[in-house]
């Protein structure tokens, strides 16, 4: 069965960092373009970044909200793909959610708090 | 940006009941939008992906459908068990985007 499995979120202080993980399994990783995606509490779903597959050079897309703060990577040797989260702001706090390929699969998610 | 503007955004329903829910897109996006389920404290779950395909074991009283710019979620015969969050994605442009939700509330 495929899972995604977040991991890494955490209370964090404005301007600081953060790494969050997604461990995929039950599936080909390296065939599928990955995704998070996060949901502020009491509020909508947000797309944050897509990575592509190798054939695709890995490209990354980002929204502009996140755009020069937070980069997406992955790892097909492990079956991860992280979210490098730079220059916190409290408009960051979420919940993120791995998700993939096309949106057919969702992590249960990684909560982060952006506050001082 | 591409909105999807997503009406209505709350809806009493009763057991039973047609519902309908639609997005409308602020520009082309063809058959790329997807509609996923959400309940409290629970992850989205796809529904719908290409505006018409029905996702992997989702029950068929769900529809999707297009019209030009207008997208729509029915729900046949609301069961209980659909009474949830609704929300639409469109991802034929960057940045991709979400609707701003539907809340089915029991009657």
């Amino acid at each position: 069965a495929v899972q995604l499995v977040e991991s890494g979120g955490g209370l964090v202080q404005p301007k600081e960092s953060l790494k969050i993980s997604c461990a995929a399994s039950g599936f080909t990783f390296s065939n599928a373009a990955m995704y998070w995606v996060r949901q502020a509490p009491g509020k909508g779903l947000e797309w944050v970044a897509r990575i592509r597959t190798k054939p695709n050079n890995y490209a990354t897309y980002y929204a502009d909200s996140v755009k020069g703060r937070f980069t997406i990577s992955r790892d097909d040797s492990k079956s991860m793909v992280y979210l490098q989260m730079d220059n916190l702001k409290t408009e960051d706090t979420a919940m993120y959610y791995c998700t993939g390929p096309s949106f057919a699969y969702w992590g249960q998610g990684t909560l982060v708090t952006v506050s001082s | 940006d591409i909105q999807m503007t997503q009406s209505p955004s709350s809806m009493s329903v009763s057991l039973g009941d047609t519902v309908t829910i639609t997005c409308r897109a602020s520009q082309d996006v063809g058959i790329y939008v997807n509609w996923f389920q959400q309940k409290p404290g629970k992850s989205p779950r796809r529904m719908i992906y290409r505006a018409t395909n029905l996702a992997d074991g989702v029950p068929s009283r769900f529809s999707g459908s297009r019209s030009g710019s207008d997208y729509s979620l029915t729900i046949s015969s609301l069961e209980s068990e659909d009474v949830a969050d609704y929300h639409c994605l469109q991802y034929d442009e960057y940045p991709y985007t979400f609707g701003a939700g539907t809340k089915l509330e029991l009657k």
